[in-house]
């Protein structure tokens, strides 16, 4: 069964500096897409940064990016230079292939991790 | 351009009341999505629609729960009755042809039922 599992409840990182955030994931397609979603004390879930399965490159949008590593199904999210705006849940997502009932991309959602950046 | 919308954006209601959820997707869209969230059970995926259709509609709890999608900019999500079980967010979530495949969720709807 595809499963997204992120093993981190909660994180402290000081502002100004790195963070990673771990997700694994289990699938037997070789056909997925990762995603990473924010979602800020306030409850509305911001799409962040997205990763196919057949991309070569690590995905990179802004001061986040994904360290895929698809060989040990694991999909980390990296956030450079941590802001106090950017405590909050984060979740790992994952899309299996499309087809069948799965036409639109319906994801599964980790658990997710709190991360608290401390000023 | 507006986002995803959901109405209301705060329900309280009585065990046994009929509860009606409103969602209205980004123009243009072809798919819509409803989640609920809770502590326990994180994001679950309910149900979603092609082109007004239903598709999957595999992670509806149960009978209680209905959703209807009746035109392009509208759908619904229904139950009857509501039990204090029911008590999560909602999410209505829509995406399009374009980009990665993102889904882009509205405000939801904090649904309690006493």
């Amino acid at each position: 069964a595809q499963k997204i599992t992120q093993t981190q409840p909660g994180m402290f990182v000081q502002e100004k500096e790195a963070v990673t955030l771990d997700c694994t994931y289990d699938t037997s397609d070789q056909s997925y897409g990762l995603f990473w979603y924010k979602q800020p004390s306030s409850g509305e879930m911001i799409f962040l940064i997205y990763q196919g399965s057949y991309d070569e490159q690590n995905a990179t949008e802004g001061r986040y990016s994904l360290n895929f590593q698809k060989a040990r199904k694991s999909a980390n999210l990296v956030i450079s230079a941590s802001q106090l705006g950017d405590s909050a849940m984060y979740f790992c997502a994952m899309r299996p292939p499309r087809g069948g009932r799965n036409q639109g991309g319906k994801l599964i959602f980790g658990q997710g991790t709190e991360l608290s950046v401390k000023p | 351009d507006a986002g995803v919308i959901q109405s209301p954006r705060h329900e309280v209601t009585e065990m046994g009341q009929e509860v009606t959820l409103r969602c209205k997707p980004i123009s243009g869209h072809d798919y819509l999505f409803w989640y609920r969230q809770t502590m326990m059970r994180g994001l679950e995926l309910l149900i979603y629609f092609n082109n007004n259709v239903p598709i999957d509609d595999s992670g509806m709890p149960e009978d209680r729960f209905s959703a209807k999608m009746p035109n392009a900019s509208f759908s619904t999500l229904k139950i009857q009755p509501s039990e204090p079980r029911d008590s999560a967010v909602y999410f209505c979530a829509s995406r399009g042809l374009a980009g990665k495949g993102e889904q882009f969720f509205g405000p939801g709807t904090r649904l309690t039922v006493l």
